[in-house]
């Protein structure tokens, strides 16, 4: 297909870990990010990976990725209601191309 | 260092009327992005400006344009509005790298 594909709903316990998931179009992409995004705000950068890469760890965040099959997955370990909000996945074909995003994945922690 | 800052954060127009929204990128960055975010569309990209120059350009037609001056602040300017211009118009600051961040965003409605 021709677009980043995300579910749309994720619904967790506070506690527990979220798993969102990402299937991007261009396997020639050379990154890979996760944004976050909180009610009338910006997008946050949360973090990102290169596609030589399998696996990048940042404090509770996990990311995966499967070049093979253009998967990729990010973790949130002991997720928190501050966690609740639109995470977006986003990829780009070398550092100066444009950022192609999923239509995101809105996150629900309940306590 | 100051984040991406955006003016104005929210703006009223009526159909037919023109607006410019300004971007301020973080210090030193010389890159500025600019897309649109509304429900139906998700965030799709406009341009971006590098030294002043249109190094990328999305699939808008031209009543979108844009600019960028010399202290690397962006101006994005849509003419004759139509009620489907409505949406979030988020820039994001580059240095360069691989790295964009983004601005909290201006949120234009067409009456």
């Amino acid at each position: 297909g021709e677009d980043v594909e995300q579910s749309l709903f994720l619904s967790v316990r506070e506690g527990d870990s979220s798993v969102i998931n990402c299937t991007y179009t261009d396997s020639s992409s050379t990154y890979l990010y996760w944004y976050k995004q909180e009610p009338g705000a910006g997008l946050q950068l949360l973090t990102y990976i290169f596609s030589n890469m399998d696996m990048k760890q940042d404090q509770r965040l996990t990311v995966l990725l499967n070049k093979k099959d253009k998967h990729l997955s990010l973790r949130i370990a002991d997720t928190q209601t501050g966690d609740s909000a639109i995470y977006f996945c986003a990829e780009r074909k070398g550092s100066q191309g444009n950022l192609i995003f999923g239509k995101g994945t809105k996150l629900s922690v309940k306590p | 260092k100051a984040g991406v800052t955006q003016t104005p954060r929210y703006l009223i127009k009526t159909r037919g009327q023109q607006v410019t929204l300004s971007c301020s990128p973080i210090s030193g960055h010389r890159s500025v992005s600019w897309y649109q975010q509304t429900p139906g569309q998700g965030l799709q990209f406009l341009f971006e400006y590098f030294s002043e120059t249109q190094r990328n350009k999305g699939n808008f037609p031209g009543r979108f344009s844009g600019r960028q001056f010399s202290n690397s602040r962006s101006e994005m300017n849509v003419s004759t509005l139509e009620l489907g211009d409505s949406a979030l118009y988020l820039c994001a600051s580059s240095s360069g790298s691989y790295e964009q961040f983004f601005g909290p965003g201006t949120r234009l409605t067409v009456l």
